[in-house]
């Protein structure tokens, strides 16, 4: 049972250009969302992370809109650059942790110079 | 501050056999965990310790995958006989307590094929 589901599977942005990969969830229980960036032959990276006592955290290029009613969360990239292309992965946990998270699928970006 | 470091990087082995992989997390990170990334999708938990005891294997698959933390530091996972279809990379993570949510730190992974 996936319980968190992520897309689109793949993306194509040009640099300068907004990323945005959406990812849905049905348990209520979740409380922290964070997102995961790795880099081929590396192992995940935190990227940033959201509770849902807010609806959106800036930090930098890097933005999580979330919609608690709608039970989704979406990361932005804005002004994406050749050096952002990577897997990004959202999460989910109980607890209001990094502890037994549940990672979405993943969306490969690239993004063209 | 040294990152999490697991070995070998990369196994090639035959179904049925033995393979175990290696990992040593951050240094004081009491927390650790081990994941499987099969290709195109995202980690799913395999194990969780807290120092040397085992707080969740409820996703291990006992019947070939064994792990151990010894000494609350060092952690091997074992997998005898494997599968086909455990080829994956496996993700060893520590958990540091950075604010209220803690941040996990992965090492750069195992990656398995089964032939």
């Amino acid at each position: 049972q996936q319980q968190v589901k992520q897309s689109p599977q793949s993306l194509i942005v040009q640099k300068g250009g907004i990323s945005i990969i959406n990812c849905a969830y049905e348990n209520t229980a979740f409380d922290y969302f964070p997102w995961y960036q790795q880099f081929p032959g590396k192992g995940p990276a935190l990227l940033i992370a959201i509770r849902p006592d807010v609806s959106e955290k800036k930090e930098g290029r890097f933005t999580i809109s979330f919609n608690k009613s709608a039970k989704q969360f979406s990361l932005h990239i804005m002004d994406s650059q050749p050096g952002d292309s990577a897997t990004y992965f959202c999460a989910a946990s109980i607890q209001g942790g990094s502890e037994k998270l549940v990672f979405g699928k993943g969306t490969k970006l690239t993004v063209n110079p | 501050e040294a990152g999490v470091a697991q070995s070998p990087r990369y196994k090639i082995i035959e179904k049925r056999q033995s393979v175990a992989f290696w990992c040593n997390p951050i240094s004081g990170h009491a927390t650790l965990y081990w994941y499987q990334q099969i290709l195109g999708q995202g980690p799913k938990l395999l194990i969780q310790f807290q120092n040397n005891g085992v707080v969740d294997d409820s996703q291990l698959p006992k019947d070939r995958f064994s792990a151990e933390r010894l000494k609350g530091v060092d952690s091997t996972l074992k997998i005898q006989p494997a599968k086909l279809e455990d080829s994956a990379v496996y993700l060893c993570a520590s958990l540091a307590f950075r604010g209220a949510a803690g941040e996990l730190f992965f090492g750069e992974g195992s990656r398995l094929t089964v032939l």
